[in-house]
């Protein structure tokens, strides 16, 4: 079965340092993988998708994630943390070969140290 | 405005009562999904619409019944509503099966 891992419940950074959050995931074929991010109170806003093609991904906020099939892992990064990114963080893959039906994993929340 | 909007924004309810969430979207999207979300378990599908007249369930349908006679509305409801239904649900369309989806602001639903 399909499955999305993210192991880190929370994490706490201070602003200005590098963020790295972990995904995953468990699929037999090429998956279809997303980062959305959620604000307090808000909806779930795409951070940034992979479908094919290049496996380091360009997002927006300044975030990147890439693809890594041989660890089956899709992890998100950031060079330097604003405290605006304090947020929780969803890794998704896309059930059964499809890209808007997804498979969530359970979060990660991210604080931000000033 | 469009986009995809989601109402009531807060509910509560009593154990047993039949209550209607709805969604509405404004892009004719062909696609348009309900998930739920809790905590330990983040988002969980719970049932889906390709197009008018057209449902299937996800990974979580007991207890919850939808129908989608116009393509811009999605409506779930919950017939009975149980404890164990309070959670936030989130509507979410998309375009077309291999394009992304875009999500509402959710509703976060009390069964007292």
């Amino acid at each position: 079965a399909q499955s999305v891992t993210q192991p880190d419940i929370h994490i706490t950074v201070s602003e200005g340092a590098s963020l790295e959050l972990r995904c995953n995931y468990s699929y037999g074929a090429t998956p279809y993988l997303f980062w959305y991010v959620q604000s307090p109170g808000q909806g779930l806003q795409l951070l940034l998708k992979y479908f094919s093609g290049d496996t380091l991904v360009q997002g927006i906020k300044g975030f990147e994630a890439e693809f890594k099939r041989s660890q089956s892992s899709f992890n998100l990064r950031k060079p330097s943390v604003h405290w605006s990114d304090a947020a929780e963080y969803f890794c998704a893959v896309g059930y059964g070969g499809a890209t808007n039906k997804l498979i969530f994993g359970t979060g990660t929340l991210l604080a931000v140290q000033p | 405005d469009a986009g995809i909007t989601q109402s009531p924004r807060y509910k509560i309810t009593e154990t047993g009562r039949q209550v209607t969430l709805m969604c509405h979207q404004t892009w004719s999207h062909s696609y348009m999904f309900w998930y739920r979300q809790d905590l330990g378990h983040g988002l969980r599908l719970i049932y889906y619409s390709a197009a008018a007249d057209i449902t299937d369930k996800g990974e979580v349908p007991d207890g919850y019944v939808v129908s989608r006679s116009k393509t811009e509305n999605f409506p779930l409801t919950l017939e009975s509503a149980t404890r164990s239904q309070t959670s936030v649900y989130f509507c979410a369309s998309s375009a077309y099966r291999d394009t992304e989806a875009f999500f509402g602001q959710g509703t976060r639903l009390t069964v007292v």
